[in-house]
């Protein structure tokens, strides 16, 4: 089955600053990586993901880009700011057809953000 | 607001007792998924059902015990759990063929 490592597990920025979370992910016929953001007392929430068709994609100061030859894909955040600090997950999942997307995520990210 | 709620936010229950955890979307998904989500581990796939027929269940204990009357309601009911139950319970719904998955706020469920 598909193993989908995350680093770091933790992560302190200061505010302004960019944070980058990378996960691997070991199954090759996996096409769909969302990221996901969880704050205390809430469940994740997805923020962006990616298809494998595709290479880099950017909403605001997020942005999620990935290497299918390397199974590597990463979080970039720019410009953090006091209320990006959360958990961030990574997942990996084989979306499409008669599947429905049972995902696999990484261990997750402690995003702390300092003002 | 994800359009998934999750009742009882917060349960503590005894070895020996039984109890529900309900889970409702509200946006006519046709998957629902149970996670269990555990201090410094990965969320962990428990129960997946579409079309309310159960479609995985991953090496789950029998004291866990889910049901799926309907595309909108999902329930995990529980009896003579351990106290390494204790973590926080994550309902999710999604389309049929989507990886996109909408999840609800979780119970915090503690085992005495």
């Amino acid at each position: 089955g598909e193993n989908v490592e995350q680093h770091p597990s933790t992560l302190s920025v200061q505010e302004g600053d960019s944070a980058v979370i990378k996960c691997t992910y070991s199954d090759s016929a996996s096409n769909y990586f969302p990221w996901y953001k969880q704050e205390l007392g809430k469940g994740p929430q997805l923020i962006i993901d990616i298809r494998s068709n595709v290479g880099e994609k950017k909403d605001q100061r997020i942005a999620v880009t990935l290497n299918k030859t390397a199974k590597h894909f990463s979080l970039h955040i720019t410009e953090t700011q006091p209320e990006d600090s959360a958990v961030y997950f990574c997942a990996a999942s084989r979306a499409g057809g008669t599947s429905y997307g049972k995902l696999t995520f990484g261990q997750g990210t402690i995003l702390t953000v300092h003002p | 607001e994800t359009g998934v709620t999750q009742t009882p936010r917060h349960l503590v229950m005894g070895m020996t007792n039984k109890k529900s955890l309900k889970c409702e979307q509200h946006l006519g998904h046709n998957a629902m998924y149970w996670y269990k989500q555990s201090a410094k581990k990965p969320l962990e796939l428990m129960f997946v059902y579409n079309f309310k027929e159960q479609t995985e269940n991953n090496s789950v204990p029998s004291r866990f015990s889910p049901e799926c009357p309907n595309s909108s309601h999902l329930f995990l009911h529980l009896h003579t759990l351990q106290p390494e139950d204790s973590a926080l319970y994550l309902c999710a719904s999604s389309q049929e063929e989507g990886g996109e998955q909408f999840f609800g706020p979780g119970t915090r469920l503690t085992v005495l």
